[in-house]
Order: C-alpha cells, then sequence, then structure tokens
C-alpha cells in the first residue's frame, strides 16, 4: 500500500527566503507525481505534474524534482511570497486505469511579510 | 479550456436530510470522474470514481451514493445525512490517459446540524 510523508508538516518563513518543501513515498511504482497547492475553503491547484520518466519540472518559481529510486521528491519555491502561504500537497498516482491518487497530509506554509 | 463547477458553495443541512451535490465539467469528453472528501485538518478520501455513464465505483462504504446521469455530469447524494457527513466535498476530473493529471473544482462545504 502506498503511503506519502510530507515534512515538515508547518513552515514559517520570512518574506523572500528560498524554501524547501519534502514528499516521501513508499512505493516506487508510480505513474506521476504532482503537487498541488490549497488556499484554506477552497479546492486544490494543480502546481506542477512529474511524468515517472521525468526528474524534475519547473513552473516559475517553482522547481519540482523526483528520485523515484529512493521515493523522494522535493518542491523547491524560490523568492517567496505572502501570497505563497497554503497548504501544499504532494499526490501519487498509481498505475491503475482510473488514476488513483494517494495524497501526503500537506505541509502548511506561511510566509510572512 | 477545461473547466469543472461544484454547486452548493456551501450547505448547512439536518440531520436525516437529503443531498444532492452536482459537479459539472465543460471543455472535455468522457472524463473520469471522481468525489473526494477532505475532514477538518485532514487529507483527501476518495469515495467514488467513474469512468463512464452509469458506471460509478465505490471506494469506501459510507452513507453516500454516486451517480453520473450524463458523460460530464458528477452528483453526490444521500437519502439522510448523518453528523458525520459534515466535511468539504471535491470533485475532480480526469484525462484516464497519458499522465492522468486530475484537475478539482471548488469544493462543497457541507456541514449537518
Amino acid at each position: 500500500k502506498q503511503e506519502v510523508t510530507q515534512i515538515p508538516a508547518a513552515l514559517s518563513v520570512p518574506e523572500g527566503e528560498n524554501l524547501v518543501l519534502n514528499c516521501s513515498f513508499t512505493d516506487s511504482a508510480i505513474y506521476n507525481l504532482q503537487w498541488f497547492r490549497q488556499d484554506p475553503g477552497k479546492g486544490l491547484t494543480s502546481l506542477l505534474l512529474i511524468q515517472s520518466s521525468q526528474r524534475e519540472q519547473t513552473s516559475g518559481r517553482l522547481n519540482a524534482s523526483l528520485d523515484k529510486s529512493s521515493g523522494r521528491s522535493t518542491l523547491y519555491i524560490a523568492a517567496s511570497q505572502p501570497g505563497d502561504s497554503a497548504t501544499y500537497l504532494c499526490v501519487l498516482t498509481g498505475g491503475t486505469s482510473y488514476g488513483k491518487l494517494t495524497f501526503g497530509q500537506g505541509t502548511i506554509l506561511t510566509v510572512h511579510p | 479550456s477545461q473547466t469543472i463547477h461544484q454547486w452548493p458553495a456551501t450547505l448547512v443541512q439536518p440531520v436525516g436530510s437529503p443531498l444532492s451535490l452536482e459537479c459539472t465539467v465543460e471543455g472535455t469528453s468522457n472524463p473520469n470522474l471522481y468525489w473526494y472528501r477532505q475532514a477538518a485538518g485532514r487529507g483527501l478520501q476518495l469515495l467514488f470514481y467513474s469512468v463512464g455513464i452509469g458506471q460509478i465505483s465505490s471506494e469506501v462504504p459510507q452513507n453516500l451514493s454516486a451517480s453520473r446521469p450524463q458523460d460530464r455530469q458528477f452528483i453526490l447524494s444521500s437519502k439522510k445525512l448523518l453528523l458525520s457527513d459534515s466535511s468539504f466535498y471535491l470533485c475532480a476530473w480526469g484525462t484516464g490517459q497519458g499522465w492522468n493529471e486530475q484537475f478539482f473544482g471548488p469544493g462543497t462545504r457541507l456541514t449537518v446540524l
């Protein structure tokens, strides 16, 4: 059974800092890995998707890496801003046809001015 | 472009009353559709998924049911709500092909009193 762990559970940083969110998983037989952002009381917004054959994806100030052999992924946020404050979820898709997702518990990020 | 809608955004219902939450997707055809539940401070739990009209699979036994009367419409229902049904409900769609990236709706906050 796939298990996804995110560290840290919460993170508070001053504006402008570069930061790293960590995700580890127990089963390397994944189809892809997504990083989502969730604002309080809102739905999930997809930030980056890394296919199992890829090593990293970049979008603006965000960079996500994937190391299947070690069961790890990181989300790097450069020059953090208060608007980055949210819960960040690491989500894995298995190989089933319906694409069942396995969610991490999330990292609550607070960026203060 | 594809969009996903959920309504209502918030709902307060008495115990024992019926429930109907609706999700519709625009801009795509034959999507995989998903209902998730997110309890306060907890991760997402997959409730139902559908790979086609009238095809519903349940992931966990519960007081809820789902239906897919049209290709891009997914409905979550209950005949009699329980207090424990209070939660944040999210609908998502996925292509079911390639990376099977999933996209989430804005969610419905249900409070059962």
